[in-house]
């Protein structure tokens, strides 16, 4: 296993579109998370899943943005209706869960919305 | 509501300097605090991790320590390499909340 993968790396968009990103975390990570991180700024966090269950959201994720873990694998995270303010880094962590909550992180995928 | 800060945002030093790196957080009731480096345009890549119960960690030329009552931890670079290069961010993950990143220190370390 090489570690946590998130497709695509680089996406660009117009305001109002809907975009996806996937994340594949390291297999026998149950914990995922999301965070988005703006230039000069550290990640912020958006979400996490323990297995496939959405266990806490950050008020940054607005009704425009919905992340799933159908079946504690993989997970995606989609914006909707697009804006420019939701141009940033968009990083993908896992962890072991409560034996080790080292998080290791995916290469982020870069989100630029014209 | 936790906060984090890193000083100083930004640090050049000759090679082989030692050198330390501060963190700073406001709710002293952490379960952990977790040291990264981020190269430019790149995720995360985690050094150390130190739970709450713990004084220090020790990687390599690595060392981290936790002082929870005065809300500081300190990540400690022996004989700084160019290859050092890098943003370095302090997370921290408090009892109820998820975790949360300070501003990073970005270190420059010239040949």
């Amino acid at each position: 296993d090489t570690g946590v993968s998130q497709d695509p790396r680089h996406k660009i968009t117009k305001r109002g579109q809907n975009v996806t990103f996937r994340c594949d975390p390291i297999s026998e990570h149950n914990r995922l998370y999301w965070y988005r991180q703006t230039l000069g700024q550290g990640p912020e966090f958006l979400t996490y899943f323990q297995n496939e269950a959405q266990l806490e959201k950050s008020r940054l994720l607005s009704d425009r943005f919905s992340a799933e873990r159908p079946k504690g694998s993989f997970s995606t995270l989609e914006i909707q209706r697009t804006e420019q303010g939701d141009s940033a880094m968009y990083l993908c962590a896992s962890s072991q869960g409560t034996s080790s909550e080292t998080q290791y992180f995916g290469p982020g995928t870069r989100l630029l919305v014209l | 509501k936790q906060e984090v800060t890193q000083i100083p945002a930004a640090l050049s030093v000759p090679e082989g300097e030692n050198l330390v790196l501060n963190c700073s957080f406001t709710d002293s009731a952490i379960y952990n605090l977790q040291w990264f480096r981020q190269d430019p345009g790149k995720g995360l890549t985690s050094l150390l991790l130190i739970q709450s119960s713990q004084r220090e960690q020790t990687s390599g030329r690595l060392n981290a320590s936790l002082d929870k009552s005065s809300g500081r931890s300190t990540l400690y670079i022996a004989a700084s390499q160019p290859g050092d290069s890098a943003t370095y961010l302090c997370a921290v993950r408090t009892y109820g909340q998820n975790f949360v990143f300070g501003p990073g220190t970005r270190l420059s370390v010239l040949p």
